[in-house]
């Protein structure tokens, strides 16, 4: 299957620094792809869906000045954390999605550990 | 607007056993519908799909899903179980794209279920 890819796995940072999450499609060009945060031993938490080329969709509730999420090329999207606070500590899953097709099975990323002290 | 619903938060079976993790789902029109497996602090790994055809869908690992549409259930199945198989699972649906494409692909989870198998 395709391969999404997430980097850091993990990361700490201090409380009012800004952290910055990259998500690669490896094997295939992604037009739209997704972030998520998901709380210990809870559901996913669509965050924002961004098409390359233009600005994401932020789902209600997210502030999208506080995290900006940049889909420059076919293959990577960005998720900074802006000003993080420990609050923001948790567990971010991008996904990624090729071509218009409905069917197409969307692919997700491993996953990234935010820890704010 | 549509939802998904996995009504057990836990699933306990004996390896060797057969399992089953129900999902159930609302939607306004054609439903597409995903079932994903995750793996303690991993990212989420597709199992199989249904979008249109056989109601019996197969997937990765000997696992298998029945669309079933009177019911708007589709329950994710295996006929032997492994220990191997602990973890959590999640149904997804997914949306079908607005005028503009904007939400193109959007899945909405289930809270997700976690499957014990018992040596």
């Amino acid at each position: 299957g395709a391969v999404v890819s997430q980097h850091p796995s993990w990361v700490i940072c201090k409380s009012g620094t800004s952290v910055k999450i990259e998500c690669r499609s490896l094997d295939f060009q992604a037009t739209t792809m997704f972030w998520y945060r998901q709380f210990p031993k809870q559901s996913l938490m669509l965050m924002a869906t961004s098409n390359e080329g233009s600005k994401a969709t932020y789902e209600q509730g997210v502030e999208k000045d506080k995290f900006l999420i940049n889909h420059a090329s076919l293959t990577l999207s960005t998720l900074t954390v802006t000003s993080a606070h420990p609050e923001d500590s948790s567990f971010y899953i991008c996904s990624a999605r090729s071509g218009l097709i409905i069917g197409n099975t969307i692919y997700f990323g491993e996953g990234s550990w935010l820890t704010v002290v | 607007a549509q939802s998904v619903a996995q009504p057990e938060d836990q699933v306990n079976v004996a390896e060797g056993n057969p399992l089953t993790v129900k999902c159930t789902y609302s939607v306004s029109g054609n439903p597409y519908l995903f079932w994903y497996v995750q793996y303690p602090n991993r990212g989420l790994q597709f199992l199989l799909k249904y979008i249109t055809g056989d109601n019996l869908v197969k997937g990765s690992y000997g696992f298998e899903a029945e669309f079933n549409k009177s019911q708007t259930s589709f329950h994710l199945k295996k006929p032997s179980a492994l220990v191997s198989d602990s973890a959590l699972y999640f149904c997804a649906v997914r949306d079908i794209p607005n005028a503009g494409g904007t939400s193109y692909g959007k899945l909405t989870f289930g809270q997700g279920t976690i499957l014990t198998v018992h040596p």
